[in-house]
């Protein structure tokens, strides 16, 4: 089954402790990204990745940071969270280019900084 | 900068009724724009996808039409019922940094009674 998956999916921490969210994706999809989503805000891109060994910041890049060694995981690290980073994140793939580019999203990792 | 709107943010009808979901974007130039649906913790899935060169799709109840330069789209399902409550989002993919990221609403929450 094609799918997405984050772990995590619920994660409880305290301000600057270290955490890792993983997410990967079992569709060869070279393309993929981070959004967290707020209440009134929508979903705002975090980071993505064009391919292996290749990431680019989006809207909201500040406090996190990516890295792309697998083509199938895309992990979201928060060096040291604080209680703004309090929020829904979204991982997503698809492929890369124009055409039929759905998006699909895993089911999401509800984080609270304390 | 792209942004983008939806209109009502909650919308509550009875069962049967036939609705409209309205998406607003500010800037025309857009690879695509599309329609998601998100259920209470769980991530988004893919309605509908329309292209910059199509009006409209079609997917069983749901229909979707683009008027890419007054910067509309609107979302209509027929016949609704009980599973179609949810959040409803849209996102448009730009045509800036070759349209790697995509821009979402902060989507409308339908609740459709029984």
């Amino acid at each position: 089954e094609a799918q997405v998956t984050q772990n995590p999916r619920y994660l409880i921490t305290v301000t600057g402790k270290k955490l890792t969210v993983t997410c990967s994706q079992n569709m060869n999809h070279e393309y993929m990204s981070w959004y967290r989503q707020d209440p009134g805000l929508g979903l705002r891109q975090i980071y993505y990745s064009m391919n292996v060994e290749v990431t680019d910041k989006g809207d909201v890049p500040e406090g996190y940071k990516v890295s792309r060694k697998e083509k199938r995981n895309f992990p979201l690290i928060l060096e040291s969270p604080s209680p703004n980073q309090t929020s829904l994140y979204f991982c997503a793939s698809r492929i890369a280019g124009a055409g039929t580019d759905t998006q699909y999203f895993g089911p999401g990792t509800r984080l609270t900084v304390l | 900068k792209q942004e983008v709107t939806q209109i009502p943010a909650a919308l509550s009808v009875p069962e049967g009724e036939n609705l409209v979901l309205n998406c607003s974007f500010t800037d025309s130039a857009i690879y695509n724009l599309q329609w998601f649906r998100q259920d209470p913790g769980k991530g988004l899935t893919s309605l509908l996808l329309i292209q910059s060169s199509q009006r409209e799709q079609t997917s069983g109840r749901l229909n979707a039409s683009l008027d890419k330069s007054s910067g509309r789209s609107t979302l209509y399902i027929a016949a609704s019922q009980p599973g179609d409550s949810a959040t409803y989002l849209c996102a448009v993919r730009p045509w800036d940094n070759y349209g790697q990221n995509f821009v979402f609403g902060p989507g409308t929450r339908l609740s459709v009674l029984p």
